[in-house]
């Protein structure tokens, strides 16, 4: 079956420090990979997706991530945190093939705590 | 950006009694999606749709039923409200194309059962 995996729960790092959210999937294929953020009481905003091509893509707010097909990851990177980013991430899967229905696959979350 | 509403935004319910949740879409989009979300959980897909009486079950689906007569609606119905499904439902669509696929979701529901 096809799985989403973010392994950090919590994590919290220093303003002005560098950022990386990892994001694992389990599947045969190449899928769409997405990454949202979430801030608290709000819905869930894009940040950037992978379909195909270079495996380096930028987003928004200065986020970018890395499609790495041999470790099946696209973690999520940002070199300069800044408060205004804490949040909760989410990494999702889109499994296309043939006749798929495409099903949105969520991994549980990461929150990002910002310290001063 | 494709319009997706969802309604209500806010409904506080009593257990045992049934509530319909609305996800409008304006664009014809095929696919559209329910999810709720719960601490820990993330997002876990409820029901889809894959076009007008196209529906099929996802993760979640137990306590559920959804139904879309028209390709701009698809309403969830919890048949008989749980404490267990208190939770934030969003709906989404998929967008199809070469340059905008992707997924559009709505701003949610938050469902309390007391």
């Amino acid at each position: 079956a096809q799985s989403v995996t973010q392994p950090d729960i919590h994590i919290t790092v220093s303003e002005g420090a560098s950022l990386e959210l990892r994001c694992n999937y389990s599947y045969g294929a190449t899928p769409y990979l997405f990454w949202y953020v979430q801030s608290p009481g709000q819905g869930l905003q894009l940040l950037l997706k992978y379909f195909s091509g270079d495996t380096l893509v930028q987003g928004i707010k200065g986020f970018e991530a890395e499609f790495k097909r041999s470790q099946s990851s696209f973690n999520l990177r940002k070199p300069s945190v800044h408060w205004s980013d804490a949040a909760e991430y989410f990494c999702a899967v889109g499994f296309y093939y043939g006749g798929s229905q495409g099903n949105l696959i969520f991994g549980k979350g990461t929150k990002l705590s910002v310290k001063p | 950006d494709a319009g997706i509403t969802q309604s209500p935004r806010h409904k506080v319910t009593e257990t045992g009694t049934p509530v319909t949740l609305r996800c409008h879409q304006t664009e014809n989009h095929r696919y559209m999606y329910w999810y709720r979300q719960d601490p820990g959980h993330g997002l876990r897909l409820i029901h889809y749709s894959y076009g007008v009486k196209d529906t099929d079950k996802g993760e979640v689906s137990d306590g559920y039923s959804v139904s879309r007569s028209k390709t701009e609606d698809f309403l969830l119905t919890l048949e008989s409200a749980t404490s267990s499904q208190t939770s934030v439902y969003f709906c989404a669509i998929r967008i199809e194309g070469a340059r905008t696929a992707g997924y559009t979701f709505g701003s949610g529901t938050r469902l309390t059962v007391v």
